[in-house]
């Protein structure tokens, strides 16, 4: 059974910091990773998806890397802003009798001006 | 905004009412999604459909009723519901539940059970 980590799970940083949010999972069977960004009270913005043979994905000021033989995920945000205040979710993508996302319990990021 | 429109925003209802969930897309999808979040916790998938046929049921109560009447909607019927099925329901889509592209999600339905 994939579980899924993230850690940690609440980060507090001040506007301008360069900030990794770290993911593991258990098995390495995967079909690709979503990260996603969640706000209070709404639902999930899909922010990079990196295929299970693709090492890196870039989208302005967020990389996300996938090292998918140490079941291992990351992301990187540049110069980070007072809007990017919010949960950050990883979900790796496994297929068995249908496609399914398992998530991670998130990291709670808060981004201080 | 979303491309992935959910209806209604917030739904309060009794424990004997029956209701319903929808949820539209206009992409093109072949796959969508039901997920239920609880407060603090991360989306917990209840079903997929692909190609307008059930493909994943994860062993939910019967109270929750899922129709797909065609490529665009998702319905969720819900019936004789209980306090802690209080939660937050997401619908998502993509390309298809095999593809390699990403799951696009609603803002979700608010439900509380009085």
């Amino acid at each position: 059974k994939q579980e899924v980590t993230q850690i940690p799970a609440a980060l507090s940083v001040p506007e301008g910091e360069n900030l990794v949010l770290n993911c593991s999972f258990t098995d390495s069977a995967i079909y690709n990773l979503q990260w996603f960004r969640q706000d209070p009270g709404k639902g999930l913005t899909s922010l990079l998806l990196i295929q299970s043979s693709q090492r890196e994905q870039t989208s302005g000021r967020l990389n996300a890397s996938l090292d998918k033989s140490s079941g291992r995920s990351t992301l990187y945000i540049a110069a980070s802003q007072p809007g990017d205040s919010a949960t950050y979710l990883c979900a790796p993508f496994i297929y068995n009798q249908g496609g399914k996302l398992i998530f991670g319990q998130g990291t709670e990021l808060s981004v201080k001006p | 905004d979303t491309e992935v429109t959910q209806t209604p925003k917030h739904l309060v209802m009794g424990m004997t009412n029956k209701k319903s969930l929808k949820c539209e897309q206009h992409m093109g999808h072949r796959a969508m999604y039901w997920y239920k979040q609880k407060a603090k916790k991360p989306p917990e998938l209840m079903f997929v459909y692909s190609y307008e046929k059930l493909s994943i049921n994860e062993s939910v109560p019967s109270r929750f009723s899922p129709e797909c009447p065609n490529s665009s909607l998702l319905n969720l019927h819900l019936h004789a519901l209980q306090p802690e099925d209080s939660a937050l329901y997401l619908c998502a889509s993509s390309q298809s539940d095999s593809s390699n592209q990403p799951q696009h999600f609603g803002d979700g339905t608010r439900l509380s059970i009085l």
